[in-house]
């Protein structure tokens, strides 16, 4: 397997454009998170899905950003319309179900919003 | 509140030195595992301790949990110039519906 997917790897957007960054996960795994990192605020969840289903989207900062997985190998994250402050590395990750096992990180997509 | 927090040090230490990372946590867990990440990439997994486990080893990597205390700390041992990275502890709490929450991260530079 090639890993978790991420594109595009960088992507440089105009304030008020609609930005979508993409996640294949890993075939087989049950879970995928979206992760945001940024200098001031280290690692944050924004939401993750169990088999395709939103478990938990409470981290996502506002309605400004949305998350689909219409299947279990393909997921996206949607900002609309994004703004400055967005900017910062997204990372997909895919985790296998059952007890103590490790989540599989993409390279992360770079948003730059000027 | 986030769980998972490493003590916010930057080390910087010499070839062949150790180097050692600590991380508190605030919840009752299934697991704790350790992450590193090169500048610029994704993070990587190193190794997870069990709940019920209290030291373990992978090479160069030594971990001990301490769920009385809520922490863990990550030891390299005879570090090397490729082990410059961020590391992350990440918990995997009980309730946590296999949510895995990280800390801020330890930045540690290996000099040659």
């Amino acid at each position: 397997d090639a890993g978790v997917i991420q594109s595009p790897r960088h992507e440089v957007t105009e304030m008020g454009q609609e930005v979508t960054l993409r996640c294949k996960p890993i075939s087989g795994h049950d879970y995928l998170f979206w992760y945001r990192q940024t200098m001031m605020r280290g690692l944050e969840l924004l939401i993750y899905f169990n088999n395709n289903v939103p478990i938990d989207d409470s981290g996502m900062p506002e309605d400004r950003f949305s998350a689909k997985m219409p299947n279990a190998s393909f997921s996206t994250l949607k900002i609309q319309p994004s703004e400055p402050r967005d900017s910062a590395v997204y990372f997909c990750a895919s985790r296998p179900g059952g007890w103590n096992t490790e989540a599989f990180f993409g390279q992360g997509t770079r948003l730059t919003v000027v | 509140s986030q769980q998972g927090e490493e003590d916010p040090q930057a080390l910087s230490i010499q070839e062949g030195e150790n180097a050692t990372m600590n991380c508190s946590y605030k919840t009752s867990i299934n697991n704790l595992q350790w992450y590193r990440q090169n500048s610029g990439r994704g993070l990587v997994h190193l190794i997870l301790i069990r709940s019920n486990e209290r030291e373990k080893h992978s090479g160069r990597l030594r971990v001990t949990l301490d769920t009385s205390k809520k922490s863990s700390s990550l030891l390299i041992t005879a570090s090397r110039a490729a082990d410059t990275a961020s590391y992350f502890c990440a918990t995997d709490p009980i309730y946590g519906n296999n949510r895995l929450a990280f800390g801020k991260g330890n930045q540690v530079v290996v000099i040659p």
